[in-house]
């Protein structure tokens, strides 16, 4: 069965420090891969997403991600992180299709506070 | 003004008693799904739906019950079975391979 590990649980970081996630899933096949972004009382969004293509994924608010295939690692990466950033954030692969759709698989989430 | 809706934003319901969550998107997206979140646990797969008038399981659908009778609409329903039913629950809806999500209703089961 597929799943996707997310390392760190809960990561503190000040600010202007760097943020790295670690996101490593188990399929061999073709995968879409996901970061999501959930802030303290607001909606789940997509922070970034790969298809094919460019390895190195830009998203939203300076975020990047880097698809590493032998690795099975879709590592999320900030090189300055802002109090704003404080969320939990979950990394996703696409399951395989079912339908007209694919279903993801989630990771447990890291949950990213940013001191001022 | 495109998006999906869940309502109620928080539910108290008592032990034993069913309780329905609505799920609303006007996003003419074919598939929908209904997500449970807990701490620590992300987000596991209830039920979801790929087109009007069918729905699949899930990877912890036992207690949980949906219809799928319009579009638009696909509601949950938090049966008396389901043995932890306090959660976050998400519902969300797709283009071909991008979810996009609800803000979710806080069911607390007294």
């Amino acid at each position: 069965a597929q799943s996707v590990s997310q390392h760190n649980h809960h990561v503190i970081l000040s600010e202007a420090a760097s943020l790295e996630l670690g996101c490593n899933y188990s399929y061999g096949g073709t995968v879409n891969l996901f970061w999501y972004v959930q802030y303290p009382g607001q909606h789940l969004q997509l922070l970034l997403k790969y298809f094919s293509g460019d390895p190195l994924v830009k998203g939203i608010k300076g975020f990047e991600a880097e698809f590493i295939k032998s690795k099975f690692s879709f590592n999320l990466r900030k090189p300055s992180v802002q109090w704003s950033d404080t969320a939990e954030y979950f990394c996703a692969v696409n399951k395989g299709k079912s339908g007209g759709s694919y279903i993801p698989t989630f990771g447990r989430g890291t949950s990213l506070i940013v001191h001022p | 003004d495109g998006g999906i809706t869940q309502s109620p934003k928080y539910l108290f319901r008592k032990e034993g008693q069913n309780v329905t969550l609505s799920c609303e998107q006007n996003l003419n997206h074919d598939a929908m799904y209904w997500y449970r979140q807990d701490p620590g646990q992300g987000l596991r797969l209830i039920y979801y739906s790929q087109i009007v008038n069918d729905f699949q399981k899930g990877d912890i659908a036992e207690g949980y019950s949906v219809s799928r009778e319009k579009k638009e609409s696909f509601p949950l329903t938090v049966t008396s079975a389901q043995k932890n039913p306090t959660a976050f629950y998400l519902c969300a809806s797709s283009t071909r391979d991008t979810q996009y999500f609800g803000p979710g209703t806080r069911l607390t089961v007294l």
